[in-house]
């Protein structure tokens, strides 16, 4: 089935610092999705793409839908302690079922005071 | 908040006994989604439902059965727990009117089983 590989699979970074996860997939998806869970909580949708090639802001976050459709990336810039958690990305390709939403294994941030 | 809950949030349990989950959503949206997220492996689709009574299996379907006779409800059952099947569980919700993607998650179920 389809698979997404999330890199790196964590990072352990000093307060203030920009942070850059992605996720690349061997097939193409129609949009890209990005999630961030805290310890005991479900994920939270921090943005949301459609488009290839867009490039959506979210505050501190930024996350760009890759040419290719095969991958995307999100950055954080100025690193701050609440943004520890887990940092997952999904697909979506509306060719599969209508739940087809494919996750990443996720990417765990860790912020150094 | 997505106006999702899930209950119970723990629950422990022996090896086959049944157990169900519910997922409770105030806005009345149609696609809803039950998740298991284990250690490894990130979050797998379950089952999904698009409509009452409508539902369909998901990647890891096996030992797992719902329904959904409200559109506020959706239950997940197991039918015989197995030490497999523990894992957090997460309900989630498709936000936008016609869209499967712009999912919303609840806070989680804990499920043990001993």
């Amino acid at each position: 089935g389809q698979q997404l590989n999330q890199s790196p699979q964590s990072m352990f970074i000093q307060e203030g610092e920009d942070v850059s996860m992605n996720c690349t997939s061997s097939s193409i998806f129609n949009t890209w999705l990005w999630y961030k869970q805290d310890p005991g909580e479900g994920p939270v949708l921090l943005i949301a793409l459609y488009k290839a090639g867009e490039l959506t802001s979210n505050g501190r976050l930024t996350a760009q839908f890759g040419i290719t459709r095969k991958d995307s990336f999100l950055n954080i810039s100025a690193s701050i302690p609440s943004d520890v958690g887990i940092y997952f990305c999904a697909g979506l390709n509306y060719g599969g079922s209508q739940g087809n939403l494919i996750f990443g294994k996720g990417t765990k941030l860790s912020v150094k005071p | 908040d997505a106006g999702i809950t899930q209950s119970p949030r723990h629950k422990v349990t022996e090896t086959g006994t049944p157990v169900t989950l519910r997922c409770h959503q105030t806005e009345n949206h149609r696609y809803m989604y039950w998740y298991r997220q284990d250690p490894g492996h990130g979050l797998r689709l379950i089952h999904y439902s698009y409509g009452v009574k409508d539902t369909d299996k998901g990647e890891v379907s096996d030992g797992y059965s719902v329904s959904r006779s409200k559109t506020e409800d959706f239950l997940l059952t197991l039918e015989s727990a197995t030490s497999s099947q523990t894992s957090v569980y997460f309900c989630a919700i498709s936000r936008l009117a016609g869209s499967t993607d712009t999912q919303y998650f609840g806070p989680g179920t804990r499920l043990t089983v001993l």
